[in-house]
């Protein structure tokens, strides 16, 4: 298995709603990431797990919460979201520290209504 | 302040023939460069690599090119077809610790048959 699954692919929720972006990799990489997305922008870091251990939050906004259950998983909560946040989420896996660059799942498109 | 930057939004190119889409970068820390690509509605996929202790590295019609003191690289297709029609990302980033990969803004390549 090389991929990286993400669910849902697509997601419209209102700004008092709570949901979740879900991630999985089978490929034994211990770090996992999200990234956001915005059209015509490139990819910003979110959040790096290693060891299932969060080691970067890129100051975001509480209202986004990261949780990596195990190895496999990783999760994104989303509570109180703004229109602004309406993007593309990226997941991605590496080996380790991720020198080799990341495997990226296809994304979660999300809009905030 | 963009780090990575790609200074062509779009490019075309006829089929057959070399496209050669740029990078620049500002952070002279930055010593190991990714390409990605990325398909519409797809995460982005790893393309090629290279070192800040190389100059050169070539897979199969990729070959991407690194001039330090200039602060530049570059990604030759060649032959140039078709299903090579992608956003192309460049990244960028520090070798110590966990990468963290910094994303230019992509270039929308597109070979015309």
């Amino acid at each position: 298995d090389t991929e990286v699954t993400q669910t849902p692919k697509h997601l419209v929720m209102g700004m008092t709603n709570k949901k979740s972006l879900k991630c999985e990799q089978h490929m034994g990489h211990r770090a996992m990431y999200w990234y956001k997305q915005k059209a015509k922008k490139p990819p910003e870091l979110m959040f790096v797990y290693s060891y299932e251990k969060l080691s970067i939050n890129e100051s975001v906004p509480s209202r986004f919460s990261p949780e990596c259950p195990n190895s496999s998983l990783l999760n994104l909560h989303l509570h109180a979201l703004q229109p602004e946040d309406s993007a593309l989420y990226l997941c991605a896996s590496s080996q380790t520290n991720g020198v080799y660059g990341y495997t990226f799942g296809s994304g979660t498109r999300l809009t905030v209504v | 302040d963009q780090q990575v930057k790609q200074n062509s939004p779009s490019l075309s190119v006829q089929e057959g023939r070399i496209s050669i889409l740029n990078c620049d970068y500002t952070n002279s820390m930055f010593d190991y460069f990714l390409w990605y690509k990325k398909y519409p509605a797809e995460g982005p996929t790893f393309l090629i690599s290279i070192s800040s202790i190389k100059d050169k590295n070539e897979d199969g019609r990729f070959t991407v090119f690194l001039n330090k003191s200039a602060k530049h690289l570059s990604l030759h297709i060649v032959p140039s077809q078709p299903g090579d029609s992608a956003v192309y990302f460049c990244a960028a980033s520090v070798t110590s610790g966990t990468y963290k990969y910094i994303f230019g803004t992509g270039t929308r390549l597109k070979v015309l048959a």
